[in-house]
């Protein structure tokens, strides 16, 4: 079975740029979540989708972060303007059932000069 | 939310016990604990789970006291495969609402 996957592994933009992160989930899984950590700082819980159905999004920095899960399958994570502190790793999971086990993709690697 | 922190580092060799806690004073009733193990330019990868007690699986033991202000997690026997760094993960699922809070990181490296 495939697991979670990710798209860039590494992306380096400059600063105002957009970026756009995808998470293909494993097949069968609705629930999907977006998670970071920015340098020196712990992972945080950025937004969790049931299906195509944003759950929470109290964890998106600001609104220039856009998350969408069209048809429920795979989902992008947009910043729009990029700025400085975005820098980090980009982390998808996904699973079965609401607090079952997370399977974690191996994460995207923001730079943004 | 609750509020998840674990020791920053710990050392031992191979053939020890390990023992890794986490602290999450503000758990609330129907939050899981989960453990995660990650390696370098990897995504966490599962290793336990419970509610309360105790709860053992192949790799693993997880001991939760009554008060679910903390969690251990147990490794038995270590071996030099098992330097990585380990996360607690609180489970939080309030009315419908999903959140999901990381422990600060334990990193774990066992020495020959």
């Amino acid at each position: 079975e495939a697991g979670v996957t990710q798209f860039p592994s590494h992306s380096v933009i400059e600063k105002g740029q957009t970026v756009t992160l995808r998470c293909d989930p494993i097949s069968g899984h609705d629930n999907l979540y977006w998670y970071r950590r920015v340098m020196g700082k712990e992972i945080k819980f950025l937004l969790h989708f049931v299906k195509e159905s944003k759950q929470d999004e109290s964890g998106m920095p600001n609104n220039r972060f856009l998350a969408e899960r069209t048809g429920g399958t795979y989902s992008t994570l947009k910043v729009q303007p990029a700025e400085l502190e975005d820098s980090g790793v980009y982390f998808c999971a996904s699973s079965q059932e609401v607090l079952d086990e997370q399977f974690f993709g191996p994460g995207t690697r923001l730079t943004v000069l | 939310l609750a509020k998840t922190t674990q020791p920053i580092s710990m050392d031992s060799y191979e053939g020890q016990e390990v023992n890794i806690t986490c602290s999450h004073n503000n758990i609330a009733t129907n939050d899981y604990i989960t453990w995660y193990q990650q390696f370098p330019s990897q995504g966490p990868r599962f290793i336990i789970q419970g509610y309360k007690t105790k709860v053992t699986n192949e790799v693993a033991s997880l001991f939760i006291p009554a008060d679910r202000k903390s969690s251990t997690l147990s490794l038995p026997r270590v071996s030099l495969s098992d330097t990585a760094v380990y996360y607690c993960l609180v489970g939080e699922a309030p009315s419908g609402t999903y959140k999901y809070i990381f422990g600060t990181g334990t990193r774990l490296k066992v020495l020959a």
